[in-house]
């Protein structure tokens, strides 16, 4: 089992919609979780991070976290073409000396 | 956050040589990370470098192969050694978030890597 797994996609959603994109991860004591955003040929750039049981809300950005059912997602509301990209998922699994383990990341593309 | 780059962003080497990759944050910062993604792959942490001490490998990585330098909390070096084709890569740095969150990371423009 992938430490950490997402849907590799494409997730196609239309402009103007809220696109969903999940995480799962293997270590029940994790601590940190975070999205990524990479645009083909970019580096990654961070977009959100979540530390807490619940929602955090950023803008179009909400990251959602149930560490009972290890799981991480993140919901773009009003979608964009421009919001097009892979996503990834980082968890800094506890004791971790800051050491991220990244999903394989979702492909999103958004449709005019 | 802090402003990353590096050097150089890309190079086309040949098989059996080494190559060394520049990493310069414009602040300071605690720890510096090398990562490997290969072609359509996520990321792969190689190495932690943090300022005065060894660089801390990851399972599959060895110093012999990707010798590490941190001499100072702004600038670290990652060499990849005697490379193959299948060094062919993009190698990233990334700097922690420093007092805002040591556990975030922000990467640098990376290095496209291409062996032949």
């Amino acid at each position: 089992q992938k430490e950490v797994e997402q849907n590799s996609g494409p997730l196609s959603v239309p402009e103007g919609a809220i696109a969903s994109l999940n995480c799962t991860y293997s270590d029940r004591v994790s601590q940190s979780f975070f999205w990524y955003r990479q645009y083909s040929g970019k580096s990654p750039e961070l977009i959100m991070s979540i530390y807490s049981n619940g929602d955090k809300e950023d803008g179009r950005f909400t990251a959602q976290l149930n560490k009972a059912s290890q799981y991480v997602s993140l919901l773009i509301r009003d979608s964009q073409p421009s919001d097009s990209a892979t996503y990834l998922c980082a968890v800094a699994p506890k004791d971790s000396s800051y050491k991220l383990i990244f999903g394989s990341g979702t492909r999103l593309l958004v449709r005019p | 956050s802090a402003v990353i780059s590096q050097k150089p962003s890309r190079d086309i080497c040949q098989r059996g040589t080494s190559l060394t990759i520049q990493c310069q944050v414009d602040s300071q910062v605690t720890m510096m990370f090398w990562y490997r993604q290969q072609p359509g792959q996520s990321l792969t942490l190689i190495a932690t470098a943090n300022q005065g001490s060894e660089a801390t490998y990851e399972s599959g990585f060895v110093i012999d192969k990707f010798p590490i330098s941190r001499p100072n909390l702004t600038f670290s070096t990652l060499t990849v050694s005697n490379m193959s084709p299948e060094d062919s890569s993009i190698y990233l740095c990334s700097v922690d978030g420093g007092a805002g969150g040591l556990d975030e990371q922000y990467f640098g423009p990376g290095t496209r890597l291409t062996v032949t």
